[in-house]
């Protein structure tokens, strides 16, 4: 079956930047989503990757290599708001989402 | 902008009642879905639908049951509630049924279900 690997939990300081990585198995791979999830609230789209190499969308940029199974999320200049769960999400070969269990993040002053 | 909506928020219900949970998208999305969450697990895909008047078995379908009447209403039915359907519940959905993965889910802002 398919597995997804992310930490559970990052600590960092404001303004600072962290990266949150995601491995996941290779067969049938058809995309990698990340989602913003704050405590208590329903997950929102960040990015989306199906080519290899770094998107960019402001403070947040998303990578990944398709060679390698290996995404992560880069989050620059961060900011009290940014503290929440960030969930990474494969598109498997039937086109169905395969959800990490989230990381975790807690941003400190 | 409503986007989707589910109702209710929270429930508390006796093991062996049933319940449905109900989600309403106004966005026109063809596909739309039910994952439940649970604490140190990813979201687990409960049933979805392509398009309305279909629907299919996701992760963990046991214990629920859907319908798709309409494009707008996807409900999901516990006919006999079990402690271990005690979840946060989402629904969502995405423009296109074609090319599931490669569409935003947008998603609702879930029901807390405790079943004692």
């Amino acid at each position: 079956g398919q597995n997804i690997d992310q930490p559970t939990e990052m600590t960092a300081t404001e303004g600072a930047i962290v990266q949150i990585n995601c491995t996941y198995q290779t067969s049938g791979f058809n995309g990698l989503f990340w989602y913003q999830q704050h405590a208590g609230e329903a997950p929102t789209f960040l990015s989306y990757n199906v080519l290899d190499g770094l998107e960019e969308k402001g403070r947040f940029s998303s990578f990944l290599s398709r060679s390698k199974g290996y995404s992560y999320l880069l989050l620059k200049e961060l900011q009290m708001k940014d503290s929440a769960s960030y969930l990474c999400a494969e598109v498997d070969s039937n086109y169905q989402l395969i959800w990490g269990a989230g990381t975790k993040l807690i941003i400190k002053p | 902008t409503a986007g989707i909506t589910q109702a209710p928020t929270s429930q508390i219900l006796a093991a062996g009642r049933s319940m449905t949970l109900r989600c309403t998208q106004d966005m026109r999305h063809n596909a739309m879905y039910w994952y439940r969450q649970d604490l140190g697990l990813g979201l687990r895909l409960i049933h979805y639908s392509n398009t309305a008047g279909t629907t299919g078995k996701g992760e963990v379908p046991d214990g629920y049951s859907v319908s798709r009447a309409n494009t707008d209403d996807f409900p999901l039915t516990l006919a006999s509630a079990v402690p271990s359907q005690t979840s946060v519940y989402f629904c969502a959905s995405s423009e296109s049924a074609g090319g599931l993965g490669r569409d935003t889910q947008y998603f609702g802002p879930g029901t807390r279900l405790t079943v004692l």
